[in-house]
Protein backbone atom coordinates (compact mmCIF):
# COMPACT_ATOMS: atom_id res chain seq x y z
CA UNK A 1 0.00 0.00 0.00
CA UNK A 2 1.91 3.42 -1.16
CA UNK A 3 1.77 6.17 1.05
CA UNK A 4 0.29 8.53 -1.77
CA UNK A 5 -2.87 7.33 -3.89
CA UNK A 6 -2.86 7.55 -7.30
CA UNK A 7 -5.78 5.97 -9.58
CA UNK A 8 -4.25 2.85 -11.30
CA UNK A 9 -5.25 3.52 -14.68
CA UNK A 10 -6.38 6.22 -16.80
CA UNK A 11 -7.19 6.98 -20.46
CA UNK A 12 -7.95 9.52 -23.07
CA UNK A 13 -7.99 10.17 -26.62
CA UNK A 14 -5.58 12.13 -28.95
CA UNK A 15 -5.99 15.62 -28.64
CA UNK A 16 -7.99 14.78 -25.02
CA UNK A 17 -7.14 16.31 -22.15
CA UNK A 18 -6.57 14.29 -18.77
CA UNK A 19 -6.07 14.29 -15.07
CA UNK A 20 -4.15 12.19 -12.77
CA UNK A 21 -4.89 12.49 -9.23
CA UNK A 22 -2.23 12.42 -6.07
CA UNK A 23 -3.76 12.06 -2.55
CA UNK A 24 -1.66 12.33 0.40
CA UNK A 25 -1.80 13.15 4.36
CA UNK A 26 -1.37 16.18 6.52
CA UNK A 27 2.73 14.44 7.16
CA UNK A 28 3.78 14.90 3.10
CA UNK A 29 1.69 16.44 0.73
CA UNK A 30 -0.50 18.53 3.54
CA UNK A 31 3.04 19.19 5.45
CA UNK A 32 4.05 21.69 2.44
CA UNK A 33 6.06 19.40 1.26
CA UNK A 34 6.39 19.62 -2.76
CA UNK A 35 4.96 17.15 -4.80
CA UNK A 36 7.37 16.02 -7.84
CA UNK A 37 5.84 13.97 -10.75
CA UNK A 38 7.80 11.00 -13.17
CA UNK A 39 6.85 9.61 -16.46
CA UNK A 40 8.16 5.80 -16.81
CA UNK A 41 8.07 4.94 -20.78
CA UNK A 42 8.44 1.15 -20.80
CA UNK A 43 11.91 -0.09 -20.97
CA UNK A 44 13.43 3.52 -19.79
CA UNK A 45 14.65 4.58 -16.45
CA UNK A 46 11.75 7.40 -14.88
CA UNK A 47 12.35 10.91 -15.92
CA UNK A 48 11.37 14.19 -14.16
CA UNK A 49 8.33 15.96 -15.46
CA UNK A 50 7.14 18.09 -12.85
CA UNK A 51 9.17 19.13 -9.73
CA UNK A 52 8.14 21.66 -7.12
CA UNK A 53 4.42 20.92 -7.76
CA UNK A 54 3.91 23.23 -10.84
CA UNK A 55 7.78 23.73 -12.43
CA UNK A 56 8.43 21.99 -15.98
CA UNK A 57 11.97 20.76 -16.27
CA UNK A 58 13.43 22.00 -19.63
CA UNK A 59 12.75 20.29 -22.49
CA UNK A 60 9.54 18.78 -21.03
CA UNK A 61 6.02 20.42 -23.36
CA UNK A 62 3.75 22.88 -21.65
CA UNK A 63 1.02 19.95 -22.33
CA UNK A 64 2.16 18.90 -18.80
CA UNK A 65 1.00 20.94 -15.76
CA UNK A 66 0.94 19.94 -11.97
CA UNK A 67 -0.88 21.51 -9.46
CA UNK A 68 -1.43 21.17 -5.27
CA UNK A 69 -4.12 22.15 -2.76
CA UNK A 70 -4.56 20.88 0.40
CA UNK A 71 -3.45 17.20 0.96
CA UNK A 72 -3.24 16.55 -3.06
CA UNK A 73 -1.47 17.13 -6.19
CA UNK A 74 -2.75 16.64 -9.57
CA UNK A 75 -1.00 16.18 -13.02
CA UNK A 76 -2.71 17.48 -16.10
CA UNK A 77 -1.61 16.54 -19.66
CA UNK A 78 -3.43 18.32 -22.89
CA UNK A 79 -3.41 17.47 -26.45
CA UNK A 80 -2.49 13.95 -25.61
CA UNK A 81 -0.22 11.99 -27.89
CA UNK A 82 0.50 8.30 -28.60
CA UNK A 83 4.00 9.35 -26.53
CA UNK A 84 2.19 10.12 -24.08
CA UNK A 85 1.11 6.62 -22.94
CA UNK A 86 3.46 5.44 -19.74
CA UNK A 87 3.44 5.12 -16.47
CA UNK A 88 2.93 8.28 -14.73
CA UNK A 89 4.32 8.66 -10.60
CA UNK A 90 4.37 11.39 -7.70
CA UNK A 91 6.27 11.63 -5.02
CA UNK A 92 6.75 13.62 -2.00
CA UNK A 93 8.52 13.72 1.39
CA UNK A 94 6.94 12.31 4.82
CA UNK A 95 7.59 13.75 8.15
CA UNK A 96 6.34 10.62 9.83
CA UNK A 97 8.32 8.14 8.35
CA UNK A 98 11.53 10.26 7.25
CA UNK A 99 11.15 9.12 4.05
CA UNK A 100 10.58 9.76 0.43
CA UNK A 101 7.36 8.19 -0.63
CA UNK A 102 5.73 7.77 -4.35
CA UNK A 103 2.25 7.17 -5.34
CA UNK A 104 1.77 3.44 -6.52
CA UNK A 105 1.84 4.71 -10.00
CA UNK A 106 -0.83 5.42 -12.81
CA UNK A 107 -0.84 3.85 -16.23
CA UNK A 108 -2.16 6.08 -18.85
CA UNK A 109 -3.47 4.57 -22.25
CA UNK A 110 -4.17 6.91 -25.12
CA UNK A 111 -7.06 4.92 -26.74
CA UNK B 1 25.52 15.97 -19.46
CA UNK B 2 24.58 14.35 -16.61
CA UNK B 3 25.25 10.72 -16.74
CA UNK B 4 24.80 7.80 -14.10
CA UNK B 5 25.78 4.33 -15.86
CA UNK B 6 25.04 1.39 -13.43
CA UNK B 7 26.58 -2.07 -13.55
CA UNK B 8 24.72 -5.08 -15.25
CA UNK B 9 22.03 -7.29 -14.26
CA UNK B 10 22.79 -9.73 -11.54
CA UNK B 11 21.37 -13.33 -11.13
CA UNK B 12 22.10 -14.51 -7.39
CA UNK B 13 20.81 -17.69 -5.09
CA UNK B 14 18.69 -17.01 -1.95
CA UNK B 15 20.78 -15.43 0.95
CA UNK B 16 23.32 -14.40 -1.25
CA UNK B 17 24.95 -10.65 -1.68
CA UNK B 18 24.95 -8.41 -4.79
CA UNK B 19 26.36 -5.31 -5.03
CA UNK B 20 25.83 -2.87 -7.70
CA UNK B 21 27.80 0.12 -8.83
CA UNK B 22 26.52 3.56 -10.17
CA UNK B 23 29.09 6.00 -12.13
CA UNK B 24 28.39 9.44 -12.54
CA UNK B 25 29.70 11.86 -14.87
CA UNK B 26 29.28 15.20 -16.21
CA UNK B 27 28.76 17.27 -12.53
CA UNK B 28 31.11 17.33 -9.51
CA UNK B 29 29.94 14.01 -7.41
CA UNK B 30 30.58 14.86 -4.47
CA UNK B 31 27.91 18.08 -4.84
CA UNK B 32 24.99 15.88 -5.22
CA UNK B 33 22.82 13.29 -3.23
CA UNK B 34 22.98 9.68 -4.67
CA UNK B 35 19.75 7.61 -3.70
CA UNK B 36 18.58 4.42 -4.58
CA UNK B 37 15.44 3.46 -5.85
CA UNK B 38 13.99 -0.15 -6.67
CA UNK B 39 10.79 -1.54 -8.52
CA UNK B 40 9.41 -5.30 -8.47
CA UNK B 41 8.01 -6.83 -10.88
CA UNK B 42 4.49 -5.04 -11.70
CA UNK B 43 5.13 -3.10 -8.78
CA UNK B 44 5.59 0.52 -8.38
CA UNK B 45 8.81 3.03 -6.81
CA UNK B 46 10.04 1.94 -3.47
CA UNK B 47 12.95 4.42 -2.08
CA UNK B 48 15.85 2.71 -0.71
CA UNK B 49 17.69 5.76 1.10
CA UNK B 50 20.53 7.44 0.04
CA UNK B 51 24.28 8.28 0.37
CA UNK B 52 25.90 12.18 0.66
CA UNK B 53 28.86 11.72 -1.68
CA UNK B 54 30.84 14.24 -0.01
CA UNK B 55 31.03 12.55 3.53
CA UNK B 56 29.86 9.27 3.09
CA UNK B 57 27.09 9.65 5.48
CA UNK B 58 23.94 7.59 4.93
CA UNK B 59 20.30 7.35 5.14
CA UNK B 60 18.23 4.15 4.94
CA UNK B 61 14.59 3.80 4.68
CA UNK B 62 13.22 1.34 7.51
CA UNK B 63 12.56 -1.29 5.16
CA UNK B 64 16.42 -1.71 4.30
CA UNK B 65 17.56 -0.81 8.05
CA UNK B 66 20.64 -3.47 8.60
CA UNK B 67 20.48 -5.28 4.87
CA UNK B 68 21.46 -2.91 2.76
CA UNK B 69 24.90 -1.28 2.64
CA UNK B 70 25.47 2.70 0.53
CA UNK B 71 29.15 3.16 0.11
CA UNK B 72 30.81 5.56 -2.27
CA UNK B 73 34.56 6.01 -4.18
CA UNK B 74 35.52 9.44 -4.75
CA UNK B 75 38.30 8.91 -6.69
CA UNK B 76 35.89 7.44 -9.42
CA UNK B 77 32.69 8.95 -8.86
CA UNK B 78 31.18 6.09 -8.13
CA UNK B 79 28.09 5.22 -5.61
CA UNK B 80 27.69 1.54 -4.72
CA UNK B 81 24.08 -0.72 -2.87
CA UNK B 82 25.12 -3.31 -1.59
CA UNK B 83 21.85 -6.10 -0.27
CA UNK B 84 23.25 -8.93 1.72
CA UNK B 85 20.39 -11.53 2.95
CA UNK B 86 19.04 -11.57 -0.44
CA UNK B 87 15.32 -13.16 -0.87
CA UNK B 88 13.41 -13.88 -3.83
CA UNK B 89 11.32 -10.61 -3.17
CA UNK B 90 13.68 -8.68 -3.61
CA UNK B 91 13.89 -9.36 -7.43
CA UNK B 92 13.59 -5.84 -8.86
CA UNK B 93 15.06 -3.28 -10.91
CA UNK B 94 17.14 -0.94 -8.65
CA UNK B 95 17.82 2.59 -10.10
CA UNK B 96 20.77 5.04 -8.89
CA UNK B 97 19.53 8.56 -8.61
CA UNK B 98 20.57 11.88 -8.01
CA UNK B 99 18.93 14.15 -5.89
CA UNK B 100 17.89 17.62 -8.27
CA UNK B 101 20.13 21.04 -6.30
CA UNK B 102 22.55 18.74 -4.16
CA UNK B 103 19.99 17.58 -0.84
CA UNK B 104 17.34 18.77 0.60
CA UNK B 105 14.43 19.42 -2.53
CA UNK B 106 13.58 15.44 -2.50
CA UNK B 107 13.23 15.49 -6.30
CA UNK B 108 14.97 13.15 -8.20
CA UNK B 109 16.91 14.95 -11.44
CA UNK B 110 18.27 12.34 -13.42
CA UNK B 111 18.00 8.68 -13.10
CA UNK B 112 20.56 5.68 -14.21
CA UNK B 113 19.34 3.00 -16.32
CA UNK B 114 18.66 0.31 -13.81
CA UNK B 115 20.22 -2.98 -12.78
CA UNK B 116 17.84 -6.02 -12.44
CA UNK B 117 18.62 -8.21 -9.94
CA UNK B 118 17.13 -11.36 -9.63
CA UNK B 119 17.13 -13.73 -6.51
CA UNK B 120 16.24 -17.50 -6.98
CA UNK B 121 15.24 -20.11 -4.87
Amino acid sequence: QSVLTQPPSVSGAPGQRVTISCTGSSSNIGATYDVHWYQHLPGTAPKLLIYGNTNRPSGVPDRFSGSKSGTSASLAITGLQAEDEAHYYCQSYDSGLSAWVFGGGTKLTVL
Amino acid sequence: QVQLVQSGAEVKKAGASVKVSCKASGYTFTDYYVHWVRQAPGQGLEWMGWINPSSGGTYYAQNFHGWVTMTRDTSIGTAYVELSRLRSDDTAVYYCVRERGGSGTYCIDYWGQGTLVTVSS
